[in-house]
């Protein structure tokens, strides 16, 4: 079983719309979030960390997490050509000891069309 | 300031050849991270370093040596490559690998190929 899970994608979002970029994660005990975001050739790039269940907003990103159901998403509200990217969802550990272990989904590439 | 400094940008290298890459950063952090990122693939973390002392070795092989000269350098030493290790390394850093809720950084990565 796969640790963190993303839907590949490509997903494919007109300009303006809302893009909803879903995780689930296998270990019960893992405590910190995160999304980063991609582009072509080059390095990750942080956009949000989430540590409690809920929202959280920034700017035009809002982290979402469910502890309970293992469920981690990113909402790009009025999304544009240049979030075009990949986005990875990485929780913190497996067993939540090994901090400082990163654990990555595969990622899921989003495309926004003018 | 969350900067993560790389270099090299690009190295090609022959599989007989000895190279270095060097990753900096002056945010204060006490872990810093190898990861190696092959196309289409998310990174995988290849060593950890926190307060200068090597803490997570993923079963690397041994053509890959890490060094951590002081709390703001770290250096990936590279010997008798093979051409499968062509990928993007990349370096990241973050305030303390004990700690919940810490954040890696990531630098710009050196794209690497090996002939």
């Amino acid at each position: 079983q796969k640790e963190v899970e993303q839907n590949s994608g490509p997903l494919s979002v007109p300009e303006g719309a809302i893009a909803s970029l879903n995780c689930t994660y296998s270990d019960r005990v893992s405590q910190s979030f995160f999304w980063y975001r991609q582009y072509s050739g080059k390095s990750p790039e942080l956009i949000m960390s989430i540590y409690s269940n809920g929202d959280k907003e920034d700017g035009r990103f809002t982290a979402q997490l469910n502890k309970a159901s293992q469920y981690v998403s990113l909402l790009i509200r009025d999304s544009q050509p240049s979030d075009s990217a990949t986005y990875l969802c990485a929780v913190n550990g497996p067993g939540g000891t090994s901090y400082g272990k990163l654990t990555f989904g595969q990622g899921t590439i989003l495309t926004v069309h003018p | 300031d969350t900067e993560v400094t790389q270099t090299p940008k690009h190295l090609v290298m022959g599989m007989t050849n000895k190279k270095s890459l060097k990753c900096e950063q002056h945010m204060g952090h006490r872990a810093m991270y190898w990861y190696k990122q092959k196309a289409k693939k998310p990174p995988e973390l290849m060593f950890v370093y926190s307060y200068e002392k090597l803490s997570i070795n993923e079963s690397v092989p041994s053509r890959f040596s890490p060094e951590c000269p002081n709390s703001s350098l770290l250096n990936l030493h590279l010997h008798a490559l093979q051409p499968e290790d062509s990928a993007l390394y990349l370096c990241a850093s973050s305030q303390d690998s004990s700690g919940m809720g810490d954040t890696q950084y990531f630098g710009p990565g050196t794209r690497l190929t090996v002939l």
